[in-house]
């Protein structure tokens, strides 16, 4: 069965770059969720989007964007980054209302050098 | 709000012994449970799911939870426990959709070591 998938899988970058994560959720499913997972920490809930529309937004910083796009498929964009943000990115995929099942992609281990 | 605390970090435990993660929440509103299984470098699997009815859960690999409103508890257990169950298990809540929008809440997660 197609799972969700998550590109690039390995980010490496530097202080003050940006980095773009893409996200292609299951296909039908229309719910899209990032979490962040820090080393040896629990994942946070950072952003969600259903059908195309932001549906509900955690702990993300101005620095951090993302939308979800008509194919459904999603981007997280990330600027000025820090050292801090060295992470695991998750995403998830939904078929939304209704279904509570969130299905994640292998993640995007950001490294910021 | 929703919380998620789980009891042990780390549960260590030999093979064939039977073994129980426990979870307990806080929520102001009715909350859908899960347990999530992350193996090294790997992302998270869904093990099993709590959203009604039984209160008796069973999932992949063998595991089972059972959700105790009173105790807001959803402590997961499975009877013999195999090396390849050693991975990092987290238990979530989430709340209803049209209320918080669907996202997980996760524990502090608990690092489950499985010797021979």
């Amino acid at each position: 069965a197609a799972g969700v998938i998550q590109s690039p899988r390995h980010l490496i970058k530097e202080k003050r770059e940006t980095a773009t994560l893409k996200c292609y959720p299951i296909p039908r499913h229309d719910t899209v969720y990032w979490y962040q997972q820090g080393p040896g920490q629990d994942p946070q809930f950072l952003i969600s989007f259903y059908e195309k529309m932001q549906s509900d937004k955690g702990s993300i910083p101005d620095r951090f964007s993302a939308q979800q796009f008509s194919d459904y498929h999603s981007e997280l964009n990330m600027s000025s980054l820090e050292l801090g943000d060295s992470a695991l990115y998750f995403c998830a995929s939904s078929l939304g209302s209704g279904h509570y099942e969130q299905y994640f992609g292998p993640g995007t281990r950001l490294t910021v050098t | 709000a929703q919380s998620v605390t789980q009891l042990d970090s780390q549960v260590p435990v030999f093979e064939e012994a039977p073994v129980e993660l426990r979870c307990n929440y806080s929520s102001s509103v009715s909350v859908y449970l899960f347990w999530y299984v992350q193996y090294p470098n790997q992302g998270l699997q869904l093990l099993l799911k709590y959203l009604s009815g039984s209160t008796l859960v069973k999932g992949i690999n063998g595991f089972e939870a059972e959700f105790n409103k009173s105790q807001t508890s959803f402590h997961l257990r499975k009877p013999s426990v195999h090396i390849s169950d050693t991975a990092e298990y987290f238990c979530a809540v989430s709340a209803p959709i049209y209320n918080q929008g669907g996202k997980l809440i996760f524990g502090q997660g608990t690092e489950l070591s499985v010797k021979p």
